[in-house]
């Protein structure tokens, strides 16, 4: 049974067009995130959620739109897609412990989206 | 600002040879520091969390340690099953994991 499960796995599409990725965990955790991670791997946190609330937007433009409907769920809506948003997502999820987040993430095996 | 510094970006070892991976840091009120596995077309698994500058953790043929300007990953008698990509990352309250770019791990037999 799969903890952080993310659909689709791959997406190819035109620029110009609008793509969601749906990200789901059955960890019973709290907190929930998005990462970026480019053509030469570095992973980069884009929005944290904690308990469908947004505690985390790294100045991830205003195309990108997460939407978390229970803290089990967590979405990316990319409206007008452009090249250089290629690159794999991925979701993660992550407990609390004394108010705080702790860093052991859990991932999901990712999103590759390719925008032609 | 908080800075993740991986070196080497890539590392080859013939099984056996045990080598070290570094992890250097810049970061105001560290909350943790953190190594992951990335294995190709995977998510990142979690390694070990290391909290003070002198902890040691092990798992394996791999040993975290930690002072306070640095992490070390140490792999002892490698097999081709530990190729991967090692991620170090570091949290701070407030933030979510800063990762650095990782040093991709190949082991030959």
């Amino acid at each position: 049974d799969t903890a952080v499960s993310q659909t689709p796995k791959y997406l190819v599409t035109q620029m110009g067009n609008d793509k969601s990725i749906k990200c789901e965990q059955n960890l019973g955790h709290d907190t929930m995130y998005w990462y970026k991670q480019d053509s030469k791997k570095f992973l980069k946190i884009m929005f944290s959620y904690n308990n469908k609330e947004l505690i985390i937007n790294e100045t991830v433009p205003n195309r990108f739109s997460p939407k978390s409907p229970d803290k089990a769920h967590l979405n990316l809506h990319i409206n007008s897609l452009e090249l250089g948003d290629s690159a794999v997502y991925f979701c993660a999820s992550s407990r609390r412990t004394g108010g705080q987040n702790t860093g052991e993430l859990f991932f999901g095996e990712g999103s590759r989206l390719t925008v032609l | 600002e908080d800075q993740v510094t991986q070196s080497p970006e890539a590392l080859r070892l013939q099984e056996g040879e045990s080598s070290s991976l570094n992890c250097s840091y810049t970061v105001s009120g560290l909350r943790g520091l953190f190594w992951y596995r990335q294995d190709p077309g995977k998510g990142p698994e979690f390694l070990f969390t290391l909290y003070s500058a002198g902890e040691e953790k092990e798992k394996e043929r791999l040993k975290a340690t930690l002072t306070k300007k640095e992490s070390f990953l140490h792999i002892t008698a490698p097999k081709p099953e530990d190729s991967a990509t090692y991620l170090c990352a570091v949290y701070r309250a407030g933030t979510a994991l800063i990762f650095g770019k990782g040093t991709t791990l190949s082991v030959s037999s």
